[in-house]
């Protein structure tokens, strides 16, 4: 069955740097566009990064463009995001999620699995 | 970057009874390919997301039929047939047209 595992969430001071992975099984991850979602303390959600199938194109939201880095390593079934210098309003639950494909339609079919979120806490 | 704006932001509901919400984007989210890109999502109290709807009206594999998507362009609505205890928690839409992916801010459905 598909599982997406984040982690390498934590406590980390403003301004410096933390890794979050998500280690993904059960599917073809090298077939899949990649998302990070992340959620606030009590707030909504909030759309993070994606990444294509390939690593070829990557988007980010407005708030985290040019401090955090989407990756992934194929052979390894892998995602990543890099979050460089911090903010206390980066505190939140961050979540992988796979990017679904209708092969009927041939087209997105939605954010179709979800792992269950590593916590961020930005904080002196 | 499209603004997604749902209503209403609380909805209490009565199991049995029909409910709705409504998700309005700031510009059309329908495809050159016919398809509007728009996917709901529930959020159960302390769980992950999960897909309800995709391509604005396609449930997605084991939701069950009482959920149903509709609408094209800008204007969106989810419809749940009869509620059950268990369709508590906060519903969100989001655009997956273009640019960065924008989610609505919500609505939390709860029993009266």
């Amino acid at each position: 069955q598909v599982q997406l595992v984040e982690s390498g969430g934590g406590v980390v001071q403003p301004g410096r740097s933390l890794r979050l992975s998500c280690a993904a099984s059960g599917f073809t991850f090298s077939s899949y566009g990649m998302h990070w979602v992340r959620q606030a303390p009590g707030k909504g959600l909030e759309w993070v990064a994606n990444i294509w199938f390939d690593g070829s194109n990557k988007y980010y939201g407005d708030s985290v463009r040019g401090r955090f880095t989407i990756s992934r390593d194929n052979s390894k079934n892998m995602l990543y995001l890099q979050m460089n210098t911090v903010r206390a309003e980066d505190t939140a639950v961050y979540f992988c999620a796979r990017d679904g494909w209708s092969s009927v339609l041939a087209a997105a079919a939605g954010l179709d699995y979800w792992g269950q979120g590593t916590l961020v806490t930005v904080s002196s | 970057e499209i603004v997604m704006t749902q209503s209403p932001l609380s909805l209490p509901v009565t199991p049995g009874e029909p409910a709705s919400i409504s998700c309005t984007s700031s510009q059309s989210l329908l495809h050159s390919n016919g398809y509007n890109y728009l996917e709901w999502y529930l959020q159960k109290p302390g769980q992950a997301p999960q897909l309800l709807i995709y391509l604005g009206s396609y449930r997605a594999s084991g939701v069950p039929d009482r959920f149903s998507g509709s609408g094209s362009g800008a204007d969106f609505t989810l419809k749940i047939s009869r509620v059950e205890a268990e369709d508590v928690g906060v519903y969100y839409c989001k655009q997956a047209l273009e640019g960065p992916r924008t989610f609505g801010q919500g609505t939390k459905v709860e029993i009266k």
